[in-house]
């Protein structure tokens, strides 16, 4: 049983659509992270969000953490062919060691031209 | 460069025959941690080390061993691999054990 659940898992648009992730729980985070991963390399850090109802904006991603600190979703606005990669979302459960960390399953995203 | 480093990249071996994944990082960071990342599954935790002589098990530690003698190696072995180890790995590190976690280019294992 996965702790984070992403949904979609696939996702395929053609570029200048819009597009959200969702990544869910029953359990509460201290903090939430996303990550995108291109193939042949480790993920890269987009975001960290830590309060609840917190909202982020990186250019054309938007990052937004749950009242209640158990779900995100990002927002891609516009998709590019550059956006394709895998995302994922990684939390740190309230309660757990420090430093544990817990990923969802991913969301594969391609954006076609 | 700050970076991960792990070696080697790519690895074949026979079940049973141990080896060792190596992580260095050039950054100072207190915690490292190892993954394995498998098709629709993600990345799920083996172990993580909060500092030097300290480690503790993640979500899926069985069948794997870790070490932490310095604070910027922290290398991954496996005693007895077996074919369901067969996996991509990952090891990261971060400064604090939820500040951001900076990852190697990963270690694609196979055990046949």
């Amino acid at each position: 049983t996965q702790l984070l659940e992403q949904s979609p898992q696939f996702l395929s648009i053609q570029e200048g659509e819009n597009l959200t992730v969702y990544c869910n729980s029953s359990s509460v985070f201290s903090s939430l992270q996303w990550y995108r991963q291109e193939p042949g390399e480790g993920p890269v850090l987009l975001v960290t969000v830590v309060t609840g109802g917190e909202v982020k904006k990186l250019k054309r991603l938007t990052f937004q953490f749950g009242d209640a600190r158990k779900d995100s979703s990002l927002h891609i606005t516009a998709a590019q062919t550059g956006d394709t990669g895998l995302y994922l979302c990684a939390g740190a459960m309230d309660g757990t060691s420090y430093g544990k960390l817990t990923f969802g399953q991913g969301t594969i995203l391609t954006v076609h031209p | 460069e700050a970076q991960v480093t792990q070696n080697p990249r790519y690895l074949i071996t026979v079940t049973g025959k141990k080896l060792t994944v190596t992580c260095s990082q050039n950054m100072n960071h207190e915690y490292m941690s190892w993954y394995r990342q498998d098709p629709g599954l993600g990345l799920r935790q083996i172990y993580y080390s909060m500092n030097v002589e300290v480690t503790d098990k993640g979500d899926v530690p069985e069948g794997y061993k870790v070490s932490r003698k310095e604070k910027r190696n922290f290398p991954l072995i496996l005693e007895s691999p077996s074919p369901n180890q067969t996996s991509l790995y990952f090891c990261a590190s971060s400064l604090y054990g939820l500040t951001e976690a900076f990852f190697g280019q990963g270690t694609r294992l196979t055990v046949v």
